[in-house]
This record gives structure tokens, sequence and C-alpha cells, in this order.
């Protein structure tokens, strides 16, 4: 059974610092492309940003408006998922997601931990 | 980049069929799969479709997704509804550029 466990979040002042963990289990870590998705209050589901395997490449890509601020890191030794959320704002706040892209084929197959909670407030 | 237009809501009354679009503003639909989550109130999301119209295991075989070349739009549809898919659908899809792109999800009220 595939799990995806987040942990990090909480509470944290205008241009503080916070690092969110995803530990894996139960498929191959190392083969998934992995993604953070976050959700503000009562909106939409939001990419984060994406690090592809390293047999893919591991490239990183970032949306626009965490770009140069939120850093996505893996260990895959550790099977663990880690986002680094620097300069933090008030529209950070959100429900994160991790996700792993797991490929059947060239088929996506997309599992969902059940998030943590970022609040930015002062 | 390109955006994925879903309607805000939609209702249907329990054991009927609903349908829930989700339309490309540009680049064809059918070049780059794209997938469905459900989100139940309170809850993360899962995924129900992938690959345009792969279920995973356990999902039930009344959920469905299609694409439509014509109006350039993916869609999901459920059959015999229950209270149990009342929930928010979201479609998601990806191009070179743009590595995961959802749509604005959709509410399902099942009354």
């Amino acid at each position: 059974e595939v799990q995806l466990v987040e942990s990090g979040g909480g509470l944290v002042k205008p241009g503080g610092s916070l690092r969110l963990s995803c530990a894996a289990s139960g498929f191959t870590f190392s083969d998934a492309w992995m993604s953070w998705v976050r959700q503000a209050p009562g909106k939409a589901l939001e990419w984060v940003g994406r690090i592809k395997s390293k047999s893919d490449g591991g490239t990183i890509d970032y949306a626009a408006p965490v770009k140069g601020r939120f850093t996505i890191s893996r260990d895959d030794s550790k099977n663990t998922l880690y986002l680094q959320m620097s300069s933090l704002k008030t529209e950070d706040t959100a429900v994160y997601y991790c996700t792993s892209r797991v490929w059947s084929g060239y088929s996506p197959l997309d599992y969902w931990g059940q998030g943590t909670l970022v609040t930015v407030s002062s | 980049n390109f955006m994925l237009t879903q309607p805000h809501s939609v209702s249907e009354s329990p054991g009927k069929t609903v349908t829930i679009s989700c339309t490309r503003s540009s680049g064809s639909i059918a070049s780059n799969y794209v997938q469905w989550y459900q989100q139940r109130p309170g809850s993360a999301p899962t995924t129900v479709i992938y690959a345009d119209n792969q279920r995973p295991s356990g999902v039930p075989d009344r959920f469905s997704g299609s694409l439509d070349s014509s109006s350039n739009s993916a869609s999901l549809t459920i059959s015999g509804l229950k209270t149990e898919d009342e929930a928010d659908y979201y479609c998601q899809s990806y191009d070179s550029s743009n590595p995961w792109v959802f749509g604005g999800g959709t509410r399902l009220t099942v009354l």
C-alpha cells in the first residue's frame, strides 16, 4: 500500500522559513516523480513544484509564485521528499500535499498524502 | 501556458449519471494525459481516473473518463450516483513547459 506522510507544518511569521517532509513507502521511491501541491482555505488545488527521479535527470521545476523562495529536494536513501520554504508570505497559507507520480509505461498514476497545514501570520 | 476550465458546480440525483467537463484552452487535449481527482470534504484528494480513462485499483467502474477532440475537452462521467460521490473534482494535465496544470474544480452535489 502506498503511503505518503507529510510533516513539518505549523504557524510561522511572514518572512520566516519552514521545512516540510514527506515520508514515502509502498512503492519504489527512487523511480517516482514527486510533487508538492497546495490548497489555500476554500480554494482550488495549486501545483507548487516537482522533482523528477534521478534516472530521468532529477530536474526540478517550480510554479511562478514560489520560484526563488521554495526549494524541493529528495533523499532516495531515506524515501523522503522535502520542501524548504523561505521568505514566506501570508498568501502561502495552505494545506501542502505531497504527491508521487508512478509511471505505468507512459501512464502517470498519482498518489496523495494527507497534507500538512502551513499558516503564515503575524 | 494553457488553462483547464471546469464548470463550478453540477448537481444530480442519486442513481442518475453526471458528466463533468474539462476544456483545454490551447494545445490538443489528446497530446498529454488527463487525470481526475476526487476530494471529499475535509479530506485529501485521491485519483479516480488517470491517463485519460484508466481507473486505479479500488475505484468503482461507475467512474469513467473520456476525451472529445472536437471540443478539446476531457470528461469524467459518474453513473449510478451515490451520496458518497458528493465531492470536489479536479482535472489535471501537463505539457513540456507546464508540469502540472489543474482545472478550477467542480463541486458535485448529489441531492
